[in-house]
């Protein structure tokens, strides 16, 4: 069974930095692509950002580039997602997803709040 | 990017009564490859997201038979032939076809009258 566990998110200042990470379980962790979308209070599904098979390829949507990193650890089942320079517009539910050409499987979540 | 509109954004039907979801997309969804990657996600209260559709019409492995995809180009269906309780929530398209970004309808919440 596919299994998607994100850890690591809370509360954090306006301009904070925050890291998440996604343990993954249950399929080979190196033969897919992963994602994170995230999901603000009461809103929809936004895509955040994913990474290709071996890391050295990786895609953000515009709002968070030059802010946020995603990057993975084969060796340990692992996606991450680096944020810094947090603003209110950052709080979510950011969710880890393995990626089908789109998400497919996803985790229960993680929620990050970016407040004073 | 690609702009994907849900219409109803919301739902309210009848037990046992079937439901129709559409997703207009701004632009064909027919990949350069020859496939159409528009999926379905279901999210039911303080769930994550569950995918049900792939590819306009195949479902995923233990979806109800009662769900069923269709469409082509830009205009796509998620329809439910006879909506159980258990199928309140709300509603996703996504298309996977133009990348990047990856993007979602605004989701459509289906209810019981």
């Amino acid at each position: 069974e596919v299994q998607l566990v994100e850890s690591g998110g809370g509360l954090v200042q306006p301009g904070g930095s925050l890291r998440l990470s996604c343990a993954a379980s249950g399929f080979t962790f190196s033969d897919h692509w992963m994602s994170w979308v995230r999901q603000a209070p009461g809103k929809g599904l936004e895509w955040v950002a994913n990474i290709n098979l071996d890391g050295n390829e990786k895609y953000y949507v515009d709002s968070v580039k030059g802010r946020f990193t995603i990057s993975r650890d084969n060796a340990k089942n692992s996606l991450y997602l680096q944020m810094n320079s947090l603003r209110a517009e950052d709080t979510a539910m950011y969710y880890c997803a393995r990626d089908d050409w789109g998400p497919d499987c996803w985790g229960q979540g993680t929620l990050v709040t970016v407040s004073s | 990017d690609v702009v994907l509109t849900q219409s109803p954004l919301s739902l309210p039907v009848t037990l046992g009564q079937p439901a129709s979801i559409s997703c207009r997309s701004s632009q064909s969804l027919v990949n350069s490859n020859g496939n159409t990657y528009l999926k379905w996600f279901q999210q039911r209260p303080g769930q994550s997201p569950r995918r049900l559709i792939y590819r306009v019409s195949n479902r995923d492995s233990g979806v109800p038979d009662r769900f069923s995809g269709s469409g082509s180009g830009t205009n796509f269906t998620l329809t439910i032939s006879r909506v159980e309780a258990e199928d309140v929530g709300v509603y996703y398209c996504m298309q996977g076809s133009h990348f990047p970004p990856w993007t979602f309808g605004q989701g459509t919440k289906v209810e019981i009258k």
